[in-house]
């Protein structure tokens, strides 16, 4: 079945810092979304790309669609504490009613 | 903004017991997806429906069933619960627009089986 490779699988970093993550698959995706985790409760959607080469922004956060559709990644900028989190990339092959495939996500954790 | 509903948020059963969480999708939405996320874990993808009708099956147990009602309500019935079956079960729901698809989660509902 179709897996997403998402590193690194843990951050920590100092408030202010850059951070990037980024997740690759071997198989093609139309969608790529990148979700926010807090503990106990439910992903919270990001940023949601929709074709190759695509760049958005989301106020400090930046991600891009992979040009080979296979991988896209998420930079954060000027890193705060309320950024810590496990942050997740799933992908979705547009058929309508796929399923969402998501990474194993990336824990980041910010040092104030 | 309307978001998904799931309830209840959390909830405690004996193993062999039976446990229906439910979901209510965004307004106008016809996907409904159901994940499970174990401790330290990425949610794992049990089934969706799309418009009422099943559209895919993932990793969900025999002992689990769910169905989506007229109102697009869902709801997931577990039955014969193992101490394994301890997650949060998250619902989502999305439609698509043009050759675009945003899926939002809901809050989910915390299971623990004792």
């Amino acid at each position: 079945g179709q897996q997403l490779n998402q590193s690194p699988q843990s951050m920590f970093i100092q408030e202010g810092e850059d951070v990037s993550m980024n997740c690759t698959s071997s198989s093609i995706f139309n969608t790529w979304l990148w979700y926010k985790q807090d503990p106990g409760e439910g992903p919270v959607l990001l940023i949601a790309l929709y074709k190759a080469g695509e760049l958005t922004s989301n106020g400090r956060l930046t991600a891009q669609f992979g040009i080979t559709r296979k991988d896209s990644f998420l930079n954060i900028s000027a890193s705060i504490p309320s950024d810590v989190g496990i942050y997740f990339c799933a992908g979705l092959l547009y058929s309508g009613n796929t399923p969402l495939v998501f990474g194993k996500g990336t824990r980041l954790s910010v040092i104030a | 903004a309307a978001g998904v509903i799931q309830s209840p948020r959390h909830l405690i059963k004996e193993k062999r017991e039976t446990a229906t969480l439910k979901c209510y999708p965004i307004p106008r939405h016809d996907t409904v997806y159901w994940y499970q996320q174990g401790p330290g874990q990425d949610p794992q993808f049990l089934i969706s429906f799309y418009e009422k009708m099943q559209s895919d099956k993932g990793s969900i147990p025999d002992r689990f069933s769910a169905q989506q009602f007229s109102d697009y309500h869902s709801e997931l019935n577990m039955s014969s619960l193992e101490l394994g079956d301890s997650a949060l079960y998250f619902c989502a729901s999305s439609s698509i627009v043009g050759f675009s698809t945003e899926a939002f989660f809901g809050q989910g509902t915390r299971l623990t089986v004792v």
